[in-house]
């Protein structure tokens, strides 16, 4: 079956880099996923990699693919206090676009 | 920039009531999402809907569930004689399509609470 789970909560410091980490079961996983939720918003993609990718970076994030210990990590860089929101792993498999989802993590930057 | 919105923002209703769930997605978009997240749990999908069809859905989608798009604009979600564990927040959600590099796109959600 399929199963993502993420931790509930990070603190961290305006300007430090922040370390959101994910772990998930399914190891036909194809995709993986970060989404991002700001208070009273829907959720937002943010970025997802492929099971063949080791790394992506998109300017401040950059995501970490172990597929052999089924880990996933966001590194947000100089994290903001506009960082501040909930963060959600998702992963699907081939021939469904459809994430399955983890709890969320909430990040808390402060200042 | 083009939106998913859903109302209403929270809605109450008692237990053993009907409600329905209204989302109205991005205009030319073609497939529809409803997930749902109980408080402190995980985000769950329920249903995925194309072409006037339920194309998937989970187990949680039952018969208590139904979706309907009654006119071009709308998708609803019914959740017919509430129950205490259907609060939650619901998320609908569209896409143009159905690929990887398509995204879906999210309302801010619905929260309900049975009481």
């Amino acid at each position: 079956g399929e199963d993502v789970e993420q931790s509930l909560f990070l603190s961290v410091r305006e300007g430090d880099s922040s370390v959101i980490n994910c772990t998930y079961t399914d190891s036909s996983s194809t995709y993986l996923y970060w989404y991002k939720q700001e208070p009273g918003a829907g959720l937002q993609l943010l970025t997802y990699i492929f099971s063949n990718m080791d790394m992506k970076q998109d300017q401040r994030l950059t995501v970490l693919l172990n597929k052999k210990d089924k880990h996933l990590s966001l590194r947000i860089a100089d994290t903001q206090t506009g960082d501040s929101a909930i963060y959600f792993c998702a992963e699907s498999r081939g021939g469904s676009y459809i994430p399955t989802f983890g709890r969320g993590t909430s990040l808390i930057v402060h200042p | 920039e083009p939106e998913v919105t859903q109302t209403p923002s929270h809605q109450v209703t008692q237990m053993g009531q009907e409600v329905i769930l209204r989302c109205v997605p991005i205009s030319n978009h073609l497939y529809f999402y409803w997930y749902r997240q109980i408080l402190g749990q995980k985000v769950e999908f329920l249903v995925s809907f194309y072409n006037n069809e339920i194309s998937e859905k989970s187990e949680i989608f039952d018969d208590q569930f139904s979706v309907e798009r009654p006119d071009g604009s709308n998708f609803t979600l019914k959740i017919r004689s509430t129950k205490l564990e259907d609060s939650a927040m619901y998320f609908c959600a569209s896409s143009e399509a159905v690929t990887l590099n398509t995204e879906a796109f999210f309302g801010q959600g619905t929260r309900l609470t049975v009481v």
